[in-house]
């Protein structure tokens, strides 16, 4: 039962390169989404999607692109890396709409980015 | 507009003490409360939540939280810390069910268990 499987663990980009973070889930569920959590400051929602085909963005979507081609796989790009954009990517899933009753979330174990 | 915060960044207490981690939101109507749990280096783990009837709700680790919608609180107890709860706790409210219902994190809270 692998839930939640992101990758890179870890991945270190220049400033100006191009990336693409993997996410997919097997548990069929609907609903993913990304997060970025910085020390102090919580986990802020990037992008989320409620289904194949769905998107839109979160409080911080500036500088991110994704994508929902099907049900298990939810990536995210970074176009042009900043430095700003270091931090530590969680990718997560749920049932339904995430946050209502019986739809908790599950994550993934992050993926560390550095840009320098 | 929703919100939450969680009151001490890092809490310290002896092993076999009373853990308390404190969260307060803000929420113009009825919200569905979570506490997550993230150990080193892993993603957040679900531990408790609440979303209707009793108030007084437990969850896995002996963690329990009780909602009390006078004091818009929804603190996290446990009466005796172990060494293995030190990690980070964060506290979540959904957000309206009109607006897909995503989760709006606190900054979060390190527990640290001295032995």
């Amino acid at each position: 039962n692998a839930g939640v499987t992101q990758t890179p663990k870890f991945q270190v980009l220049k400033t100006g390169q191009s990336m693409t973070l993997q996410c997919a889930q097997d548990m069929n569920h609907e609903y993913m989404s990304w997060y970025r959590q910085d020390p102090g400051m919580g986990l802020r929602l990037i992008h989320y999607s409620v289904g194949a085909g769905i998107t839109d963005q979160g409080e911080v979507p500036n500088g991110y692109n994704v994508s929902r081609s099907t049900t298990e796989d939810f990536p995210l790009r970074l176009l042009s890396a900043a430095p700003s954009q270091t931090s530590v990517y969680f990718c997560a899933s749920s049932w339904g709409t995430a946050g209502a009753n019986n739809s908790p979330l599950h994550f993934g174990n992050g993926t560390r980015l550095t840009v320098t | 507009a929703q919100s939450v915060t969680q009151l001490g960044s890092h809490v310290s207490v002896s092993e076999g003490a009373l853990v308390l981690l404190r969260c307060n939101y803000s929420s113009s109507v009825p919200p569905y409360l979570f506490w997550y749990v993230q150990y080193p280096n892993q993603g957040l783990q679900l531990l408790l939540k609440y979303t209707t009837g009793a108030t007084l709700v437990k969850g896995i680790n002996g963690f329990e939280a009780e909602f009390k919608k006078s004091e818009t609180s929804f603190h996290l107890t446990k009466p005796s810390a172990h060494m293995s709860d030190a990690a980070e706790y964060f506290c979540a409210v959904s957000r309206p069910g009109g607006s897909q219902g995503n989760l709006i994190f606190g900054k979060g809270t390190k527990l640290s268990v001295k032995p």
